[in-house]
C-alpha cells in the first residue's frame, strides 16, 4: 500500500519561499512506471496541477506554465522523498497543496494516491 | 493546452436519485479521461480513469463512459456519502488539466 506523507509550514510570508515535502512509502521515488506531483487546490482555482518529477534513464520535471518561472520539484533519493519549492509567494498562493502519485503503468496515466493535504497560509 | 468544462458547476439531489455529471475536452483526448471525487478536508479520490474504468474498491454505483470530447460520470443511486465535489481531469497531454468541478449537494 502506497503512503504519501506531507510536512511543512502552513503559513507563508509574502515575497518568501513556500516549500514542502512529501515522503513516500510503498512505493520509490525512482520508480520507472510512476511520477510524482504536486496539485493545489483553491476556491477561486478548483484543482490546479502544478508540476511533477519523474525518472526515465534519467530525471525530468514538468511544471506548468501558471508557477513555471516561480517553482522547483526534487527528488531525494536517500530519504525516498520530494519536495516543492514556490518563490515569490503572494497571498493568491493561498490553498490546500496535496502531493500525488501518478501511476504511468499502462499509460493511461492517472492519480491513485494522495498526500492528506497541506493548507498554505500567504499572509504577513 | 486543452481546457475541461464541467457542467453543471453545482447540483441539487436527493438519496437515491440517479445523476449524470459531463465533461467537455477542448480538444479530442481519445479515453484519457479520469474522475475524482473530492471531500472537504479529505484528499481527492480516484473513481474512474481511463473514461469508463472502475478504480479498485470504487462501488458499482459509479460509472463513466464517453470518449473524444465528451463524457460523462454517472452515480446510479445517490448515497449520503456520495455528496462531494466532482472533477474531471484528461491525461492525454501535458500539461494535465482538471475540470473546474462539480459541487453535489443535498436537496
Amino acid at each position: 500500500q502506497v503512503q504519501l506523507q506531507q510536512s511543512g509550514p502552513g503559513l507563508v510570508k509574502p515575497s518568501q519561499t513556500l516549500s514542502l515535502t512529501c515522503v513516500i512509502s510503498g512505493d520509490s521515488v525512482s520508480s520507472n512506471t510512476a511520477a510524482w506531483n504536486w496539485i493545489r487546490q483553491s476556491p477561486s482555482r478548483g484543482l490546479e496541477w502544478l508540476g511533477r518529477t519523474y525518472y526515465r534513464s534519467k530525471w525530468n520535471n514538468d511544471y506548468a506554465v501558471s508557477v513555471k518561472s516561480r517553482i522547483t520539484i526534487n527528488p531525494d533519493t536517500s530519504k525516498n522523498q520530494f519536495s516543492l519549492q514556490v518563490k515569490s509567494v503572494t497571498p493568491d498562493d493561498t490553498a490546500v497543496y496535496y502531493c500525488a502519485r501518478e501511476d504511468r503503468t499502462s499509460g493511461l496515466d492517472y492519480f491513485d494516491y494522495w498526500g492528506q493535504g497541506t493548507l498554505v497560509t500567504v499572509s504577513s | 493546452d486543452i481546457q475541461m468544462t464541467q457542467s453543471p458547476s453545482s447540483l441539487s439531489a436527493s438519496v437515491g436519485d440517479r445523476v449524470t455529471i459531463t465533461c467537455r475536452a477542448s480538444q479530442s483526448i481519445s479515453s484519457y479521461l479520469n474522475w475524482y471525487q473530492h471531500k472537504s478536508g479529505k484528499a481527492p479520490k480516484l473513481l474512474i480513469y481511463s473514461a469508463s474504468s472502475l478504480q479498485s474498491g470504487v462501488p458499482s454505483r459509479f460509472s463513466g463512459s464517453g470518449s473524444g470530447t465528451d463524457f460523462t460520470l454517472t452515480i446510479s443511486s445517490l448515497q449520503p456519502e456520495d455528496f462531494a465535489t466532482y472533477y474531471c481531469q484528461q491525461s492525454y497531454s501535458t500539461p494535465t488539466a482538471f475540470g473546474q468541478g462539480t459541487r453535489l449537494e443535498i436537496q
